[in-house]
């Protein structure tokens, strides 16, 4: 069975700051892995994906993700946080194309002037 | 850019009630499915259909759930005989042939009185 793990439920940075929102995943097969934000009152988008290409895997907004197959990881990360990134962002995982979207819980991210 | 959309964006129905969650898929996807976030919670995978059948449900999707797509362009989600627990956010996601990520809907907050 797959599973995502999504370590610190809140997040806060200062503007300009590093962003790093950590998701682990456990699979059994070569997994697919997804970060989608969440903006109050609006449905999910998709930031950015993996699905067995590059490692490094670069996103809308300025967001990236690497992919650690040793590690079971696939942290998202941003160099230099806006006051329009503050949402929710959950990870998710899938193990082919047309199947269900297992999610973590979500992390909430405040962005703080 | 192509979206998905869904009707209502709120509902509001007594506890007993049947209610019918409306979607509008993208036009050349042939994955859909749904999904639940209850408040505070992670989302949740209800079910998804391919090729005019549900192709995958977890447990959360009893007999009290069906899905239909009664003609090319809608997928709905009847839920027969509504309780307080089904108060949350549905999500409407579509996915199109060989693509792995889906592409959700702004949702429509279901609320049980």
């Amino acid at each position: 069975a797959q599973s995502v793990t999504q370590l610190g439920s809140h997040v806060s940075v200062s503007e300009g700051a590093l962003v790093l929102l950590r998701c682990n995943y456990s699979s059994s097969v070569p997994p697919y892995l997804f970060w989608y934000v969440q903006y109050p009152n609006q449905g999910l988008q998709l930031l950015l994906k993996y699905t067995s290409a590059a490692t490094l895997v670069k996103g809308i907004n300025g967001f990236e993700a690497e992919f650690k197959k040793s590690e079971t990881s696939f942290h998202l990360t941003k160099p230099s946080a806006h006051m329009s990134d503050a949402a929710e962002y959950f990870c998710a995982v899938s193990n082919q194309a047309g199947t269900a979207l297992i999610f973590g819980k979500g992390t909430t991210l405040s962005v703080s002037s | 850019e192509p979206e998905v959309t869904q009707t209502p964006s709120h509902q509001v129905t007594q506890m007993g009630q049947e209610v019918i969650l409306r979607c509008v898929p993208i036009s050349n996807h042939l994955y859909f499915y749904w999904y639940r976030q209850i408040l505070g919670q992670k989302v949740e995978f209800l079910v998804s259909f391919y090729n005019n059948e549900i192709s995958e449900k977890s447990e959360i999707f009893d007999d009290q759930f069906s899905v239909e797509r009664p003609d090319g362009s809608n997928f709905t989600l009847k839920i027969r005989s509504t309780k307080l627990e089904d108060s949350a956010m549905y999500f409407c996601a579509s996915s199109g042939n060989g693509n792995t990520e889906a592409f959700f809907g702004q949702g429509t907050r279901l609320t049980v009185v």
